[in-house]
């Protein structure tokens, strides 16, 4: 089993929809885990950390399930900037990446 | 502020031959890691270090792969011989210590380089 394991979409969805998808982890006890976006052809830039309560930055919100070991990103009110693929990351004090799901926003 | 600076940004090379890469992480970041991100896939982290010295290179291919930081600022990595599957980017990214942050380490990707080996 993979360390991190993400849907790869893509997630087509139409400007003003919300969208979430989900991210499983196998360590159980891994403790810190982040969204990173990644635009198509640029580097990864970190978006948002992930706190055990859940935690909200505008339109976008995480979550933590530890019980069934995944992180969760919601998008509300899309817009067609969110088109990115998001990298799920878990740091066991070494960083494991996903291979991303692919949101595509369109108008 | 800077951010991390790599290059080449484009890389062309023939299978069998060697290349090398540069990366000058943000000032004031002691820790450096190089990843590889094949298309369709996340990064993988190839090296890390913490200041001059490596704390995971488990994941480099060592029969072709070396780098290194000797001043514990800018870095380099080199792969000879090429083959065909290191086509991929090559993504250095600083953070300001994970002795230091642990856990809540966030990482500063530089805009990579793009190596195609034919």
């Amino acid at each position: 089993r993979k360390e991190v394991e993400q849907d790869p979409g893509p997630f087509n969805v139409p400007e003003g929809a919300t969208v979430a998808f989900n991210c499983t982890y196998s360590n159980s006890a891994s403790q810190s885990f982040f969204w990173y976006r990644q635009d198509c052809r640029k580097e990864p830039k970190l978006l948002m950390s992930v706190y055990s309560s859940g935690n909200e930055d505008g339109r976008f919100t995480a979550q933590l399930n530890r019980a069934s070991q995944y992180i969760s990103l919601l998008i509300r009110d899309s817009k067609l900037s969110d088109s990115a693929t998001y990298l799920c990351v878990v740091n066991d004090y070494k960083l494991s990446f996903g291979a991303g799901t692919t949101v595509t926003v369109r108008a | 502020e800077a951010g991390v600076a790599q290059s080449p940004r484009y890389k062309i090379i023939e299978k069998r031959q060697s290349v090398a890469f540069w990366c000058n992480p943000i000032s004031g970041h002691a820790t450096l890691y190089w990843y590889q991100q094949i298309l369709g896939q996340g990064p993988k982290l190839l090296i890390q270090f913490q200041n001059n010295g490596v704390v995971d290179d488990s994941q480099l291919p060592k029969d072709r792969f070396s780098a290194e930081r000797l001043k514990g600022v800018d870095s380099t990595l080199k792969i000879q011989p090429a083959k065909l599957e290191d086509s991929a980017v090559y993504l250095c990214a600083s953070s300001l210590d994970i002795l230091l942050t642990g856990l809540n380490e966030k990482l500063f990707f530089g805009s990579g380089t793009q190596l195609s080996v034919l």
